[in-house]
Order: structure tokens, then C-alpha cells, then sequence
């Protein structure tokens, strides 16, 4: 079975904190993908990466920066972190034929 | 601009009964659709997926169309349990792009 396992369930931080969200798969998928999900719009692409050291904007990488040095494992930066920026994060993973996600369980993030 | 819209956006069934849940798109050029099932606090989890030529497919209780013509689908849920209380999620990918996620429909079965 594909695992994708995600640092923390729930997190609360501080503004202006550095936070880092850590992601990793133990299915050699070339793909890895950053999501956030709030009520009532769905889930948005913060930022993927299609390969060790490589990474692609999504439709919000505005406040976010991400790492990817191992394939297995992706992270997501909150350099400064905003209240803004509370919500459910959802770490994802691909094979290189992208044909299905898998998903981790999230981790809710709260910025006070 | 590439959408997914679903409705309703929530459902309250009672247990036993079935329900069919709606998804529209304008993801083009196509190719492929899936349904995910998402309980709260926890990640997706994928139900069926289903490409152009593919217009039925089963995985248990759940049963999804497509029509790619009209850019329709329906996941209906026959029989339905507590445990389908859940979010459910369409989502959309065309060929070179990434995925295209509806908000979802809520569901909730009641005893």
C-alpha cells in the first residue's frame, strides 16, 4: 500500500514563526504535491515537484517556499508565517504518469 | 479557465437510502476523472477513476458515470451507511495539466 505521512496532525503557531511542514512517501513516486484546503474552495496547489531539487509554482505559492533534496521527502516552508495561512495542508504523491495522487491525513495548521 | 463545480454543496440522507452526488467540469482536453472520499480531519482517499472511454464504474456501494460529451459525472451511493458520512471530492485532470479539484459535497447519513 502507498504511504504518504506527514510530520504533524496539528500544529499551532505564532505569527511571524518559521514553520515547516514535512512530507514523505514510501513509494518512490516521482511526483510530490502541496495543497491547502479550506471550507467551501476546495482543495488549491501551493507548489509540486517532479523530481529531486525541482519544484513548480502552483495557483497560491505566495508566503510558501518548499524543499525537495530526497526523493521520498518534500517540505513545505512558511517563511513568516500569518494568520492567513491557517488551515488544513494536504501532502500528495505521484508516479511519473500522474494518473492517481495518493494523500496524507493532513495537518492543520493554526497561526495565532 | 479550468473548473469542477459539484452539487449540492452538502446532502442529509437517512441510513439505507441511496443519493447521487453531481459534478460538472470544463477541464479540456480531458483525461481523466476521479472520485475521492474524504472523512473529516483525515486526507482523500480515492474511490474510482475513469477515463474517456469509460462512461461506468463500480467499487462496491459507490457507482460513478461519466459523460464526457456533456462533461458530466455522478457518483451515486446505493444503500448508504453511517460511515459514508463524509466529504466527497471530484476531481479533474487534463492531459499536461495537473488536477483540477471541485469543493466538494458533504454528506451526511443519519440512523
Amino acid at each position: 500500500d502507498v504511504k504518504v505521512t506527514q510530520s504533524s496532525r496539528y500544529l499551532v503557531k505564532r505569527t511571524g514563526e518559521k514553520v515547516f511542514l514535512e512530507c514523505v512517501q514510501d513509494m518512490d513516486h516521482e511526483n510530490m504535491f502541496w495543497y491547502r484546503q479550506d471550507p467551501g474552495l476546495g482543495l488549491r496547489l501551493i507548489y509540486f515537484s517532479y523530481d529531486v531539487k525541482m519544484k513548480e509554482k502552483g495557483d497560491i505559492p505566495e508566503g510558501y517556499s518548499v524543499s525537495r533534496e530526497k526523493k521520498e521527502r518534500f517540505s513545505l516552508i512558511l517563511e513568516s508565517a500569518s494568520t492567513n495561512q491557517t488551515s488544513m495542508y494536504l501532502c500528495a504523491s505521484s508516479s511519473r504518469e500522474n494518473r492517481e495522487q495518493y494523500f496524507g491525513p493532513g495537518t492543520r495548521l493554526t497561526v495565532t | 479557465k479550468n473548473q469542477v463545480e459539484q452539487s449540492p454543496q452538502s446532502l442529509i440522507i437517512l441510513e439505507g437510502k441511496n443519493c447521487t452526488l453531481q459534478c460538472n467540469y470544463t477541464v479540456s482536453p480531458f483525461s481523466n476523472l476521479r472520485w475521492y472520499k474524504q472523512d473529516t480531519g483525515r486526507g482523500p482517499v480515492s474511490l474510482t477513476i475513469m477515463t474517456f472511454s469509460e462512461n461506468t464504474k463500480s467499487n462496491g456501494r459507490y457507482t460513478a458515470t461519466l459523460d464526457a460529451d456533456t462533461k458530466q459525472s455522478s457518483l451515486h451511493i446505493t444503500a448508504s451507511q453511517l460511515s459514508d458520512s463524509a466529504s466527497y471530492i471530484c476531481v479533474v485532470r487534463g492531459y499536461g495539466q495537473n488536477f483540477v479539484f471541485g469543493p466538494g459535497t458533504r454528506l451526511s447519513v443519519l440512523p
